[in-house]
């Protein structure tokens, strides 16, 4: 069965703190996403990934940064956190580079930041 | 950015009643995506439309996907309880999610 985990389902974090929210999925896939969700604007694309060490930025990347060390894991990393990253953030996952594909989600950590 | 906007954002109905959502782009796109998502949940994909005027059927919901490929709309037949959710259009192509219908049935 298809399965992407996040580390945390809830994360309260104080501002300035740098903050990890880690994902795992055991498809192999390619192609890995992290997106925050906010009510009324959908989900927003902050960082894809589509190979081992390779990062590109989506549409709202300021104030984040990535890491892909292995196929299966991506991390997403806020170096000091502020008040309005308090969001939910999901982390997906996708087998193909280009074309029709799925993105397999997890079930998203919402973090508050105070 | 393509901008997806989606019509209407709240829907609250009762069980049975059948309703139709509704997603448009500013301009032409290849193909979309529509997903459900489910409270405490990540999304799911229901359906992948890519052919302009495409119609396709899952159960109680038909897609279709616009002859001009701007728009995209899902029509739920005799809703039930079970298709309460967040209800989103997707780009793949551009990675983009529209804001979503939250929709309600009521029991």
């Amino acid at each position: 069965d298809v399965k992407v985990t996040q580390s945390s389902r809830y994360l309260v974090k104080r501002t300035g703190e740098k903050v990890f929210l880690e994902c795992v999925q055991d498809m192999d896939h390619e192609n890995m996403f992290w997106y925050r969700q906010d009510p009324g604007l959908g989900l927003r694309l902050i960082y894809f990934s589509y190979d081992v060490k390779m990062k590109e930025k989506g549409d709202i990347p300021e104030g984040y940064s990535v890491s892909r060390e292995k196929k299966e894991r991506f991390s997403l990393i806020l170096e000091s956190a502020s008040t309005n990253q308090t969001s939910m953030y999901l982390c997906a996952s996708s087998f193909f580079r280009t074309g029709v594909d799925e993105q397999f989600f997890g079930p998203g950590t919402r973090l508050t930041v105070l | 950015t393509q901008l997806l906007e989606q019509s209407p954002q709240f829907l609250s109905i009762q069980e049975g009643e059948n309703l139709t959502v509704y997603c448009n782009s500013s301009s032409v796109f290849s193909s979309l995506q529509w997903y459900r998502q489910e409270p405490g949940e990540g999304p799911v994909l229901l359906v992948t439309v890519v052919t302009g005027g495409e119609v396709k059927k899952l159960k109680r919901l038909t897609f279709q996907f616009g002859d001009a490929r701007k728009d995209s709309s899902l029509h739920i037949t005799a809703a039930q309880p079970g298709d309460t959710g967040l209800y989103l259009c997707y780009n793949f192509n551009k990675f983009y999610f529209g804001s979503g219908t939250k929709l309600n049935v009521k029991p």
